[in-house]
């Protein structure tokens, strides 16, 4: 809840504008991306994913760009609403997996807290 | 929050006494996952299921149990609940269309005095 927020980097901007939030990774083998969202008090949020053959994936409102040479993720909300206001955070997966397969683990950064002003 | 409740949403218990926490999900997915959530670090895995009575650890797994004898139903057990263990527990479920996709429960806060 609360307490989520706590320590992370920030990130203000102004109702309207465009945000990016950043985000590194940390295995150059990791095939599979997702960008939460998790709002005070509530679980995690699905916003949307990307594999490593893509290097751009767009949703509503919302762009993800996968650079791999650089092991960058980025994720970009086009007109930044107060409702976008939480805190951000990336997850890769660092093992391959089938239905038949072994289980692969997301591993999730700290995470940024986007702050919307009206 | 994708068909995932948990139960208790807030606990507030005391050190040495045993703690269950119950997901259940509705979207019949295989695979489960109990997470923690604390202040200055990510989600970080307790233990997960990848089918019924298949569980194995994760990376937090010491002081903690789980149980799975039904596909929708999740439990997280902590034998002996320590201040430690004071945290936000997460549920996930996986195994839709991308089974590399998880779905979070709304969370359990357990304070443990």
């Amino acid at each position: 809840g609360e307490s989520v927020g706590l320590h992370l980097p920030t990130l203000s901007v102004q109702e309207g504008d465009n945000s990016i939030i950043n985000c590194a990774y940390s295995n150059s083998a990791s095939d599979y991306f997702i960008w939460y969202k998790q709002e005070s008090g509530k679980g995690p949020q699905f916003i949307i994913d990307i594999r490593s053959n893509m290097d751009k994936r767009q949703g509503q409102r919302v762009t993800v760009l996968l650079n791999k040479t650089v092991k960058h993720l980025s994720l970009q909300i086009a007109a930044t609403q107060p409702g976008d206001s939480a805190v951000y955070f990336c997850a890769e997966n660092i093992e391959a997996r089938d239905y038949g397969g072994s289980q692969g683990n997301l591993i999730f950064g700290k995470g940024t807290k986007l702050s919307v002003k009206p | 929050d994708a068909g995932i409740t948990q139960s208790p949403r807030h606990k507030v218990t005391e050190t040495g006494t045993p703690v269950t926490l119950r997901c259940h999900q509705t979207e019949n997915h295989r695979y489960m996952y109990w997470y923690r959530q604390d202040p200055g670090h990510g989600l970080r895995l307790i233990h997960y299921s990848y089918g019924v009575k298949d569980t194995d650890k994760g990376e937090v797994s010491d002081g903690y149990s789980v149980s799975r004898s039904k596909t929708e139903d999740f439990l997280l057990t902590l034998e002996s609940a320590t201040s430690s263990q004071t945290s936000v527990y997460f549920c996930a479920i996986s195994g839709g269309a991308s089974i590399d996709t998880q779905y979070f429960g709304p969370g359990t806060r357990l304070t443990v005095l």
